[in-house]
């Protein structure tokens, strides 16, 4: 799998958008970006994925570059309740042997009154 | 549509003893996957569970055993308890096993004594 890069920590202020960054330089061209989320010790939430186009769905929008490199996770009015660790996974899909998700250790997104 | 369940919810164990988690997997899924969870880490994948066979295993020592049944729900095993063995488990079931994205459910926090 190819690896991802994102920043510690973030901040936002409730009501305004979050956008969390992820660099996966070494993406290869069958290659899914998939965002996560954790709220304190509760199980991984699924955000939503994609292979190249912008993807939109209820809970946030993707937006992966051109180039693939990076990507970013909008969330577009961010509440208290987002606050979570966000985690950006690549991997292959579909077929091959990439069964599971390599989980780095995220963005913990802190949403301020 | 019910989403992934797990029990117990917590557990304490002591050193040497035997555990066994409990999966049931969301309508319409017949994959699982167990992931182990250390204090600030990301989740760690253990194994994956498909037509009652293992489908792939992560970097987890053969202490480390599962089980799953004909209704797609899975148990994990896990023997001779250490203390790093203290963490939060994880089950995530899926339609397929390597094309389809991963439903998480809450957990099962175990600490070892």
């Amino acid at each position: 799998d190819a690896k991802t890069t994102q920043p510690p920590s973030m901040d936002c202020a409730e009501g305004r958008a979050a956008n969390l960054p992820c660099n996966h330089s070494t993406i290869s061209g069958n290659e899914y970006v998939y965002w996560y989320r954790q709220i304190h010790s509760q199980g991984p939430q699924y955000i939503i994925h994609g292979l190249k186009n912008n993807e939109t769905n209820e809970m946030a929008s993707l937006i992966i570059t051109e180039d693939r490199k990076s990507s970013t996770l909008i969330l577009p009015h961010a509440t208290l309740r987002d606050t979570a660790v966000y985690y950006c996974i690549v991997r292959v899909q579909p077929g091959g042997s990439n069964y599971k998700l390599t989980f780095g250790k995220g963005t913990l997104l802190t949403v301020n009154p | 549509e019910t989403g992934v369940t797990q029990s117990p919810t917590h557990l304490i164990k002591t050193r040497g003893q035997q555990v066994t988690l409990r999966c049931s997997s969301q309508s319409g899924h017949n994959t699982v996957s167990w992931y182990q969870q250390a204090l600030g880490q990301g989740p760690q994948f253990i194994f994956q569970y498909y037509r009652e066979e293992e489908n792939g295993r992560g970097n987890f020592p053969p202490r480390f055993s599962g089980l799953q049944f004909p209704n797609y729900s899975s148990e994990l095993n896990v023997n001779a308890l250490e203390l790093d063995d203290s963490a939060l488990y994880l089950c995530a079931s899926s339609r397929e096993p390597s094309t389809d994205t991963q439903y998480f459910g809450p957990g099962t926090r175990l600490t070892v004594l």
